[in-house]
Formats: structure tokens, sequence, C-alpha cells
């Protein structure tokens, strides 16, 4: 059954540095989206991208941030320069692309990030 | 405001017991759609249902079954004779049409824990 990957599983990184990562949606979903989820808090969304562009982002996606589809199969979040609490799950889901507000979102594993 | 309430933090029961997760949801579409997922401990996101704001009938799928009363604006879950593993975290999400693009708004999350 196809599923959304994400990479890594887990990142530390230092305060201030880049992070991206990295998430493969399932083949032929055309609608994708970033999702995080701070230690114990609900899940949040940050951006949803379709046709090689942003097409609804939160309060939270601030210039800090950016996603990008570098191929026909990744897509990745970026996050340049990291703080504190940008510590969280990064979630990556995919949906088919019939209506994107009608359509189930696939989720991946998630990437844990620390940031120290 | 909170688009998506699971008053419920936690719940404990004693595996075979049946367990009742409640979600009330406020939006003023009238053409919306809701979902339960599961979060194990491994921390992944899986998807367990989807129900659209034009089909109340309630149903059942194997060990699971919801309720769907849009008078009360509530979409409740209900497992079955639990088992361990069911023990996870259950968010309730609601997607509306007018955001066309799909963003799931989560519940905070209801915490099962089954023992055997």
């Amino acid at each position: 059954e196809p599923e959304v990957t994400q990479t890594p599983s887990h990142q530390v990184t230092q305060m201030g540095q880049e992070v991206i990562l990295r998430c493969v949606p399932i083949s032929n979903h055309l609608y994708f989206y970033w999702y995080r989820q701070i230690l114990g808090q609900k899940v949040e969304f940050l951006v949803s991208f379709y046709n090689n562009e942003i097409s609804e982002k939160s309060e939270i996606f601030d210039d800090q941030f950016s996603v990008e589809r570098p191929d026909g199969s990744n897509f990745t979040l970026k996050i340049r320069s990291t703080k504190l609490e940008d510590s969280a799950m990064y979630f990556c889901a995919s949906s088919p692309g019939l209506a994107a507000s009608t359509d189930t979102q696939y989720f991946g594993p998630g990437t844990r990030l620390t940031v120290l | 405001a909170q688009k998506v309430t699971q008053a419920q933090t936690e719940i404990s029961v004693v595996e075979k017991e049946d367990v009742t997760l409640d979600c009330v949801y406020e939006t003023r579409d009238t053409t919306y759609y809701l979902f339960w997922y599961k979060q194990p401990p491994s921390g992944e996101l899986v998807f367990l249902i989807r129900r659209n704001s034009f089909d109340e009938q309630n149903e059942i799928s194997g060990r699971y079954s919801w309720n769907f009363q849009k008078s009360t604006s509530s979409f409740n879950f209900t497992i079955t004779a639990s088992q361990v593993v069911d023990s996870a975290v259950y968010f309730c999400a609601l997607s509306e049409r007018t955001d066309s693009w799909g963003k799931l708004q989560f519940g905070a999350g209801t915490q099962v824990v089954v023992t055997p």
C-alpha cells in the first residue's frame, strides 16, 4: 500500500541553524501539506501546496519557513534559522487531488525536530 | 476560537470494554468533512474514518462506529470491545468547504489507555 515517507525521523540542530525536512508524498497525489505538533499538543496546520505553489499558509508559517517541490517526488520544508520553539514533530501529508477540501489526507510518520 | 473540541483528555478502560470519544465542532459552512485519526505511541497519524456533512447515516466498520449529529454538531467515535492495541491518542478533525485547500483543523486529542 502506498504511503507517505519522511526523512529524517529525528533531527537535532542548534538554534539559528537551517534545517530541511524531506517528504515523499504518495505517488500521483496532487495536494501536499505540512503540519506540526508540539509535544503533547494538537496537530497544527502550517501550509498547503498545489501546482508548485503555496495555496494556503497559517500564521505560524512566517518568513523563516519555506516549502519546495524540487523534483517530481520530493516535498521539502525548510526552516531558515531555527528557534527553540520550533522543536516539534513535523508531519507531511498528501491527498489525491479530487477536491482538496474533501480528500482524505494521508500522513507520513513525522520528523521529530529538536532545537538546542 | 476552537473549531473542534474534544473535551475528554484521557479515557482509561479495561480490555473488551467499549470506548466512546466525543467531538464537537463549529462551522458556518454547510459543506464540510469530519475525520478521525489515531496516533499510536509510535507517533504516526493514521486515518480512520471520514464523514461529509450531507450524510448523517451512522455506520459501523469492524470494531469502529461513529455517531454524526448535525443538530448538536457532534461526531462521536466508538471503539467496541477495546483491545490493548487501541491505546493511542485519537484526534477529531474538520475540513471546511470554504477552506478550499483542505486545511485540517484538529481537536486537542483524547488519550485512550486500554489495560489488559
